[in-house]
């Protein structure tokens, strides 16, 4: 089965930092794209981030570049969401969501991990 | 930017009836591949998204064929023939065409 779950969420003060991570199970993680996605309380999706299978090209929202990085590590089958200076409008559910191989998306997504800035 | 934009943003409608949700892109979201990057998502209360249709049309794994979607191009839609009490939830369009991918605001689905 395949399986996303997140990890390292919590209560953080403005500016502060935090390490998301994401441990992938049940198919080839080295071999898909991953994102990260959020969800403000009860507010809508927004797309943050996408690195390609090597890590060695990423993307990002407008909104958090500079402050957030993503990586992988593949021997790991885990996924990162660095996040530095964070603001109160960074406070979100984050999900952990699969790259589709074949056509561009999304398609597994894990529980989400809930970050809060206050 | 490409800016999703979803009509109704609110949808109440009697079990057995259809629904259907429209999703318009401030630009094409033909990929330079020949395909239409274009995917709906349901979100059911309480729970994380969970992929529907990808590619304007193609239903994913599990979901089941009263789900279609259709459209080019601008504008896309999503049709479900009979709404069924599991359908209520939150439907999202996303296009992931460019970067940044981005979302419509999202289509409540509530029985009446």
């Amino acid at each position: 089965e395949v399986q996303l779950v997140e990890s390292g969420g919590g209560l953080v003060q403005p500016g502060g930092s935090l390490r998301l991570s994401c441990a992938a199970s049940g198919f080839t993680f080295s071999s898909h794209w991953m994102h990260w996605v959020r969800q403000a309380p009860g507010k809508g999706l927004v797309w943050v981030s996408r690195i390609i299978t090597d890590g060695s090209y990423t993307n990002y929202v407008d909104s958090v570049k500079g402050r957030f990085t993503i990586s992988r590590d593949n021997a790991k089958n885990t996924l990162y969401l660095h996040m530095n200076s964070l603001r109160a409008e960074d406070t979100a559910v984050y999900y952990c969501v699969r790259g589709t191989r074949g056509w561009n998306g999304v398609d597994v997504w894990g529980q989400g991990t809930t970050v809060t800035v206050s | 930017e490409t800016v999703m934009t979803q009509t109704p943003l609110s949808s109440p409608v009697t079990l057995g009836q259809p629904a259907s949700i429209s999703c318009r892109s401030s630009q094409s979201l033909v990929h330079s591949d020949g395909d239409t990057h274009l995917s709906w998502l349901q979100q059911r209360p309480g729970q994380p998204p969970r992929l529907l249709i990808y590619k304007i049309s193609n239903r994913f794994s599990g979901v089941p064929d009263r789900f279609s979607g259709s459209g080019a191009g601008t504008d896309f839609t999503l049709k479900i023939s009979r709404v069924e009490a599991e359908d209520v939830g939150v439907y999202y369009c996303m296009q992931a065409t460019q970067f940044p991918h981005t979302f419509g605001q999202g289509t409540k689905l509530e029985i009446k």
